[in-house]
This record gives C-alpha cells, structure tokens and sequence, in this order.
C-alpha cells in the first residue's frame, strides 16, 4: 500500500540554524509533492510545490528537493527562527490536480532561541 | 491563491444528529476537496467534489454518512451524518489552482 513517512519525533533546532525535514514515500509516483506548515488548531498552510520533473525548488528562506530515484523529498528553512516552530506536513498527488492529496503525518519542529 | 471561508468554524453536537459544513471560495474552481482531520493525526480525504457531478469517495468514506454538494464553482457543503464520537475531528475544504492545493480555515466538530 501507498505510505508516507515523516519523522514522527519532533525535530529541535536552535535559532539560526538550518532545519532539514525528510519525507519518504512508498508504492507511489507522485506527479508533484507539496509542504505545508500547520499551526495548532488551523489549517494547513501551503507552502511550496515541486514536480517530479524538478529537482529543487526554493521560496526565500525555504528549499525543497525531490528525488524520484531515492523517493524522498528534503525540506530546508534556513536561518531559523522561533516562528518558525510549526509542524510541517509532506503531501504528494499523482494527478494534475484532479486528485485529493495524500498526506504524511507530519513532523513538528522546534526552533529554540 | 485562492481564498477560503468555511462556516461554521466549529460545533459541539450530539450524538446521532446531523452538521452541514459551508465552504465558499473567492474564485471558480472546477474541483473542490473534502478532509478529515482526527485528533493528533495528518489529514485524509473524504471525497473530491466536480461542479455538476456526483463526488468521489475516497476508501472508506460512503455518500450516506458524508454527503456533499456542489451546486456552482465557489460553493461546496459537507454534511456528517448520524454522528458518533467517532466523527469528532476537523473537517477542511481545499481548492487546486496551478499554484498548488490551498485549505480553508476547518470546521471543529466535537460530538457528545
């Protein structure tokens, strides 16, 4: 069956630092792969898209990478800070934008000053 | 991007009744999608919602308990049926544009 992996452990950083976020998947091609942030209580924000044909992506302080051969994407935010302290979800789709996203469970990740 | 509007934002309800979930979006969208949101868990899709057309269900989520409306390109309502505690979760509407899949605010569902 189709899975997705995200570190479950909650990922301590300090300011200023660079944070690397992993999602690994499963018995799937995705067509692209999005990131999302989610703060307690709301919905998830989006973040950044990457296409299977793209290698890396970057948006400001964030980097995405996706690697179709390793399955994986990395997400990076760079020059940390404690607003960044969320939990970040990985989510891939097959189609171009007639499917529903399948979700990872998220990793939340603390910036300490 | 797309803006969402979900109404209500949240609700406690009891056991066997029903909730209908309004989801406005600032712009036409051909496909609007439903998730469910459990306590402490990532996001799963209930069904995917064409103007015009029946929605799709995903595994595990059927048209009686979860049926859902699309009656033009900006509006979409979802209603939970006969619920059980069970069905206490967040509910969230989201669009496609080509920028990517952006999410509503959700509705909080408690139900006693």
């Amino acid at each position: 069956s189709q899975k997705i992996e995200q570190n479950s452990e909650a990922l301590n950083i300090q300011e200023g630092k660079t944070a690397t976020l992993t999602c690994n998947y499963t018995n799937y091609s995705p067509a692209y792969l999005q990131w999302y942030r989610q703060d307690p209580g709301r919905g998830p924000v989006f973040l950044l898209l990457i296409r299977e044909n793209e290698k890396e992506k970057r948006k400001e302080r964030l980097k995405v990478t996706f690697d179709t051969t390793l399955k994986q994407s990395l997400f990076h935010i760079t020059a940390s800070q404690p607003a960044d302290s969320a939990t970040y979800l990985c989510a891939l789709s097959a189609g171009g934008g007639a499917d529903g996203l399948t979700f990872g469970k998220g990793t939340h990740l603390i910036i300490q000053p | 991007s797309a803006v969402i509007s979900q109404k209500p934002s949240r609700d406690i309800c009891q056991r066997g009744t029903s909730l209908t979930i309004q989801c406005q979006v600032d712009s036409q969208v051909t496909m609007m999608f439903w998730y469910r949101q459990q306590p402490g868990q990532s996001l799963t899709l209930i069904a995917t919602a064409n103007q015009g057309s029946e929605a799709t269900y995903e595994s595990g989520f059927v048209i009686d308990k979860f049926p859902i409306s699309r009656p033009n390109l900006t509006f979409s309502t979802l209603t939970v049926s006969n619920m059980s505690p069970e069905d206490s979760s967040i509910y969230l509407c989201s669009v496609q544009d080509g920028l990517g899949q952006f999410f509503g605010p959700g509705t909080r569902l408690t139900v006693l």
